[in-house]
């Protein structure tokens, strides 16, 4: 089975500073990541996807994460932070060639931007 | 276009009580799958339903079944309820069939079940 890290479950930042959530899968075959994000009382909205060609993705509200197969990684990344960016991310990965798509995810990361 | 939607929103039940929640899927999918987040967690897998049978299933009990119709539309339910049923269950929608791996999952806002 899939495993998915993600390393802090609370990031803390300055509205304008660097955002980096990190995310860590276990699979030896590459999967297919995800981040997903999560506003209070609401369901999931997936920010990215990295399924192949391009290792650097960009995804919606700024956002863009770097897939590294040496390291196992998909860490989120946003340049200047926003107060709208305070929500709950979720790493979450599938297998590759699966015929219905399971999603794996990590335990989430709280972001928190202060003015 | 209306995405996925649930219902209810909230629901409290008692211990040993059995629920049932319901799940539309966005418009063209055909796949639905359910998630169940406890307080502070990220999504479990539950199970999925495919042409109205069930395709997988995570680690969880038999009192977790489930159910889709001919429209796609799901119920997940739940029997003799325990207090650790608690939790946000999310239901997602995607196309099946070849390639489902890496398309997106849609999430509807998720039915919050409080069991006492």
């Amino acid at each position: 089975a899939q495993s998915v890290t993600q390393l802090g479950s609370h990031v803390s930042v300055s509205e304008g500073a660097l955002v980096l959530l990190r995310c860590n899968y276990s699979s030896s075959v590459p999967p297919y990541l995800f981040w997903y994000v999560q506003y209070p009382n609401q369901g999931l909205q997936l920010l990215l996807k990295y399924t192949s060609a391009a290792t650097l993705v960009k995804g919606i509200n700024g956002f863009e994460a770097e897939f590294k197969k040496s390291e196992t990684s998909f860490h989120l990344t946003k340049p200047s932070a926003h107060m709208s960016d305070a929500a709950e991310y979720f790493c979450a990965v599938s297998d590759r060639g699966s015929t219905l798509g399971r999603l794996y995810f990590g335990r989430g990361t709280q972001l928190t931007v202060w003015p | 276009d209306a995405g996925v939607t649930q219902s209810p929103t909230h629901l409290i039940k008692t211990r040993g009580q059995q629920v049932t929640l319901r799940c539309s899927p966005k418009s063209g999918h055909d796949t639905v799958s359910w998630y169940q987040q406890a307080l502070g967690q990220g999504p479990q897998f539950i199970f999925q339903y495919y042409e109205e049978e069930e395709r997988q299933r995570g680690n969880f009990p038999d009192r977790f079944s489930g159910h889709q119709f001919p429209n796609y539309s799901s119920e997940l339910n739940v029997n003799a309820l325990l207090l650790g049923d608690s939790a946000l269950y999310l239901c997602a929608s995607s196309l099946g069939l070849a390639g489902a791996s890496r398309n997106e999952q849609y999430f509807g806002p998720g039915t919050r079940l409080t069991v006492t």
